[in-house]
């Protein structure tokens, strides 16, 4: 069964300290995998898209890696306003076309 | 400013009573979809349209309807059948995923709490 994993389920870090937020996945052949921060109160905010092992994507303070089992997002000196939950999700091929799966959330408390 | 509109954001109603969310989205995007959140749980995906006049259930549809009479809009009623309505409901659109890109953008999203 396809399943997608999010690791912790929450993290609180000073200001400064920098983490990783772990999203490991089991699906039949991966399409993409993608994150998204949510705040409190609003929808999913499109953060990256990774297609294949290897590859990296960074915007700010944020840097998404993939590997053929997980997938990481590197948080490099946070700031409080990266306080959020991150969603990973992933498209698996031999599902609908578009279909994604969601984990649970990673909800990340930066402390100043 | 393209973007994904849902209405209202609160939404309250009794129980036995349907009600209707709407989405509406002027990114010229293809597929529409509709999720419910819930406390602890991740994403599930209800309903879902990749082109007019066409739709899919997807993993909890039971309780729930769409129509896709036009591109730009989806709306969800959520009938008086669905057992444990009370959640918070998004909708989300893509461009149509056989260009090679997958990623969905979604909604602010609306709040319904049935009592």
């Amino acid at each position: 069964e396809d399943q997608v994993t999010q690791s912790p389920e929450a993290l609180r870090l000073q200001e400064g300290e920098s983490s990783s937020l772990n999203c490991s996945y089991t699906v039949s052949g991966l399409r993409g995998l993608f994150w998204y921060r949510q705040d409190p109160g609003k929808g999913p905010e499109f953060l990256f898209t990774l297609y294949s092992a290897g590859e990296e994507k960074e915007k700010e303070r944020l840097k998404a890696t993939l590997t053929k089992k997980e997938s990481f997002l590197h948080i490099t000196a946070p700031k409080p306003e990266d306080s959020a939950t991150y969603l990973c999700a992933v498209c698996n091929y031999g599902g609908a076309t578009n279909k994604l799966i969601f984990g649970t959330g990673t909800l990340l408390a930066v402390q100043p | 400013d393209g973007g994904i509109t849902q209405s209202p954001k609160y939404l309250f109603r009794k129980e036995g009573q349907n009600v209707t969310l709407s989405c509406e989205q002027n990114l010229n995007h293809d597929a529409m979809y509709w999720y419910r959140q819930d406390p602890g749980q991740g994403l599930r995906l209800i309903y879902y349209s990749q082109i007019v006049n066409d739709f899919q259930k997807g993993d909890i549809a039971e309780g729930y309807s769409v129509s896709r009479e036009k591109k730009e809009s989806f709306p969800l009623t959520v009938t008086s059948a669905q057992k444990n309505p009370t959640a918070f409901y998004l909708c989300a659109s893509s461009i149509d995923g056989d260009r090679g890109t997958y990623e969905q953008y979604f909604g602010p999203g609306t709040r319904l709490t049935v009592t």
